[in-house]
């Protein structure tokens, strides 16, 4: 079954502390593997996009990585503004046009 | 400015009252599709559509309708909505293989 699957669930970190979101999916045909921020009450915003195993993005703290199985989202020296949820979603081919979302994990940053 | 533009953001209704969400995108882009979030299942896609006139069944189309008549709007019809219809739901839209820009999202209650 194809699926994306992300962990985990939810985080607490304080200020300053570095650590790693993962990702891993089971999907065959990946055309790109998409990273999302979401805040409360609002819709994903969009941060990086992967397309091939052993691509890297950055932006500000946040580095993405992809594997043929999985993407990590690391997050360097957090502050209290990155307190958001991160969604993964992947792009596939599967008879038709397919795009999944993980669940998310919930990411507190603790002044 | 670039934007997807959901109306309305809050709606309340009662079982069996048909209603209809509202998408608007400003960016020329192809590929539109409704997604519901609800806590624990993440982002799950309702129905999408590759251009004009060409929709296609996501993952949970039961109780759902659309339409694509114009490129720049994707409207989500609920003939007889029930309350498990209850959800927060986004409009989001792309060029291929890019990344998906949301709207803030119509938070529906069915009573």
């Amino acid at each position: 079954e194809d699926q994306v699957t992300q962990s985990p669930e939810a985080l607490r970190l304080q200020e300053g502390e570095s650590s790693s979101l993962n990702c891993s999916y089971t999907v065959s045909g990946l055309r790109g593997l998409f990273w999302y921020r979401q805040d409360p009450g609002k819709g994903p915003e969009f941060l990086f996009t992967l397309y091939s195993a052993g691509e890297e993005k950055e932006k500000e703290r946040l580095k993405a990585t992809l594997t043929k199985k999985e993407s990590f989202l690391h997050i360097t020296a957090p502050k209290p503004e990155d307190s958001a949820t991160y969604l993964c979603a992947v792009h596939y081919i599967s008879g038709t046009y397919k795009y999944i979302f993980g669940t998310g994990t919930r990411l507190k940053v603790l002044a | 400015e670039a934007q997807v533009t959901q109306n309305p953001r809050y709606l309340i209704t009662v079982t069996g009252k048909k209603l209809t969400v509202t998408c608007s995108q400003n960016m020329n882009h192809e590929y539109m599709s409704w997604y519901r979030q609800d806590p624990g299942l993440g982002l799950r896609q309702i129905y999408y559509s590759m251009n004009v006139e060409v929709t296609d069944k996501g993952d949970v189309p039961e109780g759902y309708k659309v339409s694509r008549k114009e490129k720049r709007n994707f409207p989500l019809i609920l003939e007889s909505p029930s309350p498990n219809q209850t959800s927060l739901y986004f409009c989001a839209s792309s060029f291929s293989l890019s990344p998906l820009h949301f709207g803030n999202g119509t938070r529906l209650t069915v009573t």
